[in-house]
């Protein structure tokens, strides 16, 4: 059974740049036609989708983000990594990684990951 | 860009309710690609329903979901005490590739 696990600092400085990464336990991120998103969403709000990434390194960037987001992947070590630079106080929120299937749902999620932004 | 909005915000039910939820987005949607998520507090969303009416594995058969275009519904045919939680739908846009949530709907305990 394929799960995910965020990691990564739990605090961060405004301006500076926020770096998770998502391992995938109980099966190959390389196999099968999956996409593999960051989703964030703040305390008390709705889910905000922030990119994803095939394993042939292909990426798709919610265009609100764009120019500060890149998300890579190691399927050497099954995992895939965000990174948001130029981070402010609106950038603090728990954040997911998610697996998307055919059908472009996610079914399956890491249990999350709480950043905070601030000095 | 796609707007997803759910109503009502909130809706008070008591067990063995039925439950109707309602998502419209602004534009027509796939009906491959809408998605229905239940979330708890500190937990993340679980996949309900896909391509607008298909459960998940292990979803109970209680929950259903249907409509097309703009309009979808997520239907809890009697609310069981687990059901009380926040619920979200959700889309997917080709072109450019993007998804989409709406702004939840909580369900309560009256």
């Amino acid at each position: 059974q394929v799960q995910l696990q965020e990691s990564g600092p739990g605090l961060v400085k405004p301006s500076q740049t926020l770096s998770l990464t998502c391992t995938v336990s109980g099966g190959s991120i390389s196999s099968g036609s999956y996409y593999w998103s960051w989703i964030r969403q703040p305390a008390g709000k709705g889910l905000e989708w922030i990119g994803r990434i095939y394993t042939s390194g292909s990426t798709n960037y919610n265009p609100s983000l764009k120019s500060r987001v890149t998300i890579s992947v190691d399927t050497s070590k099954n995992q895939f990594s965000l990174k948001l630079s130029s981070v402010t106080a609106a950038d603090t929120a728990v954040y997911y990684c998610a697996r998307s299937t055919y059908y472009h749902a996610f079914d399956i999620w890491g249990q999350g990951t709480m950043v905070t932004v601030s000095s | 860009e796609i707007v997803l909005t759910q109503s009502p915000g909130t809706l008070s039910l008591s067990p063995g309710e039925r439950a109707t939820l309602s998502c419209r987005a602004s534009q027509s949607v796939s009906s491959s690609y809408l998605a229905w998520y239940q979330q708890k507090p500190g937990q993340a969303p679980r996949l309900l329903i896909y391509g607008a009416s298909s459960r998940a594995t292990g979803i109970p058969d209680r929950f259903s979901g249907s409509g097309s275009g703009t309009d979808f519904t997520l239907t809890i045919s009697r609310l069981e005490p687990e059901d009380f939680a926040v619920y979200y739908c959700q889309q997917y846009g080709s072109s450019p590739p993007r998804w989409t949530f709406g702004q939840g709907t909580k369900v309560e305990i009256k």
